[in-house]
């Protein structure tokens, strides 16, 4: 069963607009979730993270929400860029998955329009 | 990334043949993993390693083995590839373990006929 879900594959958004990107977890023993981004060909790159113990992690235009009783995140890009076309990935750790490993979602790829 | 490399990058093989992807890092990191990306599954965990001989499975370990016989070596064997082990395969390195991130390679893609 899918502990880390992005239920959404796709999303489409114009230059200058904010894009998020939505993640939901059902294992309540995560206590550490990042985002992840990964260009076509190439491997997938640490984007932002948060932990449990916080509800909010800025790092310049990228902000990660954590919402634990929804047990929901969601990333926001603002302003959203062409070069911010990916797939986007969220993960999450803690709990009795397989050790010290990283529990990845589908991934949502976006495309940012100029 | 410069400190991780995985060899080789495309490989097409034939059903049953044994396969061997390799991952390598100059980081002298403790933590190696070995993820699948497919198309509508994302990135599962095939084995992981925390530590020079040690081991342990991950979600679909089932026609994979590993093994780690040096800090900067990982390699997944695939006893005998079948088609449904098409995929992109992706070597991650992480200094602390979970919580403090991945650096993942640039993926190998396996194609088996």
């Amino acid at each position: 069963d899918q502990q880390v879900k992005q239920n959404s594959p796709s999303l489409s958004v114009q230059e200058g607009r904010i894009s998020i990107l939505n993640c939901d977890y059902t294992n309540s023993m995560f206590d550490y979730f990042l985002w992840y981004k990964k260009y076509p060909a190439e491997g997938p790159t640490f984007l932002i993270s948060i932990s449990s113990i916080k509800d909010k992690n800025e790092d310049g235009r990228f902000t990660v929400f954590l919402n634990k009783s929804a047990k929901h995140l969601s990333l926001h890009i603002v302003p959203s860029q062409p070069g911010d076309s990916a797939v986007y990935f969220c993960a999450a750790s803690g709990g009795n998955q397989a050790g010290t490993a990283l529990i990845f979602g589908k991934g949502t790829t976006l495309s940012v329009s100029s | 990334d410069a400190g991780i490399t995985q060899s080789p990058r495309h490989k097409v093989t034939e059903t049953g043949t044994p396969v061997t992807l390799r991952c390598h890092q100059t980081e002298n990191h403790r933590y190696m993993y070995w993820y699948r990306q497919d198309p509508g599954h994302g990135l599962r965990l095939i084995h992981y390693s925390y530590g020079v001989k040690d081991t342990d499975k991950g979600e679909v370990s089932d026609g994979y083995s590993v093994s780690r016989s040096k800090t900067e070596d990982f390699l997944l064997t695939l006893e005998s590839a079948t088609s449904s082990q098409t995929s992109v395969y992706f070597c991650a390195i992480s200094e602390r373990g979970r919580s403090y991130g991945y650096t993942f390679g640039s993926g190998t893609r396996l194609t088996v006929v």
